[in-house]
C-alpha cells in the first residue's frame, strides 16, 4: 500500500521569508499527486496537482510544487509567505484506484 | 453556484444517538468521500461511493453507515457504535478519471 510522509509536524516562517514544505511517498509507478491547505475549521482547498508532464507545477495562491522521481518527492515551495499563508497543509497521493491517502499534515505559522 | 455543501457545521449529540450528516455536491461528480479528521491524524477515509447505490469501506468504517441513492448527495449516519465519534468530518466529491477531490466545510460533532 503507498504511503505519504511529511516529516514537518510544525513550521515557523517569517513574512516575507521563503517557505518549503516536504512530501515523500512510497509507491512503485508514479502517483498522482496533490497539495491541499486548511484553515482552521474549514474544508480543505487544492492548491495544486501533479499527473504528468512538467515536474515544475504551479499552483493557487503563489505555490508551486516540485515532482522529484528519483527521490519520491512532491515538495511544496512559496517565495514569499503572507501572514495568510498560515494554516495546515497536507500532501496526498492518488494512485488511480478513486482514493486518496494524506500525509499526516504540517501546520505553518508566520510571525510578523 | 457550484460546490459541496455539509450541513450542519455543528453538531451536538448524546451518548447512544444516531446521528446523520448530510453532504450534497453539485459538481456532477460521480465519486464521493467522508473522511474523518482528528487532530494531528490527518484525514482517514470512512467510506466511500464511485456510483449511485454502491458504496465500500474505508479504513476506519466500524460505527459508521452511508447510502448514495442520489448522485448530489452522501449522507453518513454515526451511530452508537462508533465508540469515540468526536471529530471533525470531511465531505468529498471527485472525478473518477483523476483521482481529484474537492472537500466541502465540514462538520464538526461533539458528543456530550
Amino acid at each position: 500500500a503507498q504511503s505519504v510522509t511529511q516529516p514537518d509536524i510544525h513550521i515557523t516562517v517569517s513574512e516575507g521569508a521563503s517557505l518549503e514544505l516536504r512530501c515523500n511517498y512510497s509507491y512503485g509507478a508514479t502517483p498522482y499527486l496533490f497539495w491541499y491547505v486548511q484553515s482552521p475549521g474549514q474544508g480543505l482547498q487544492l492548491l495544486l496537482k501533479y499527473f504528468s508532464g512538467d515536474t515544475l507545477v504551479q499552483g493557487i495562491k503563489g505555490f508551486e510544487a516540485e515532482f522529484k522521481r528519483s527521490q519520491s518527492s512532491f515538495n511544496l515551495r512559496k517565495p514569499s509567505v503572507h501572514w495568510s499563508d498560515a494554516a495546515e497543509y497536507f500532501c496526498a497521493v492518488g494512485v488511480n484506484d478513486y482514493k486518496l491517502s494524506f500525509g499526516a499534515g504540517t501546520t505553518v505559522t508566520v510571525r510578523a | 453556484d457550484g460546490g459541496i455543501t455539509q450541513s450542519p457545521k455543528y453538531l451536538f449529540r448524546k451518548e447512544g444517538q444516531n446521528v446523520t450528516l448530510s453532504c450534497e455536491q453539485n459538481l456532477n461528480h460521480d465519486a464521493m468521500y467522508w473522511y474523518r479528521q482528528d487532530p494531528g491524524q490527518g484525514l482517514r477515509l470512512i467510506y466511500y461511493s464511485q456510483i449511485v447505490n454502491d458504496f465500500q469501506k474505508g479504513d476506519i468504517a466500524e460505527g459508521y453507515s452511508v447510502s448514495r441513492e442520489k448522485k448530489e448527495s452522501f449522507p453518513l449516519t454515526v451511530t452508537s457504535a462508533q465508540k469515540n465519534p468526536t471529530a471533525f468530518y470531511l465531505c468529498a466529491s471527485g472525478s473518477l478519471d483523476t483521482d481529484t477531490q474537492y472537500f466541502g466545510p465540514g462538520t464538526r460533532l461533539t458528543v456530550l
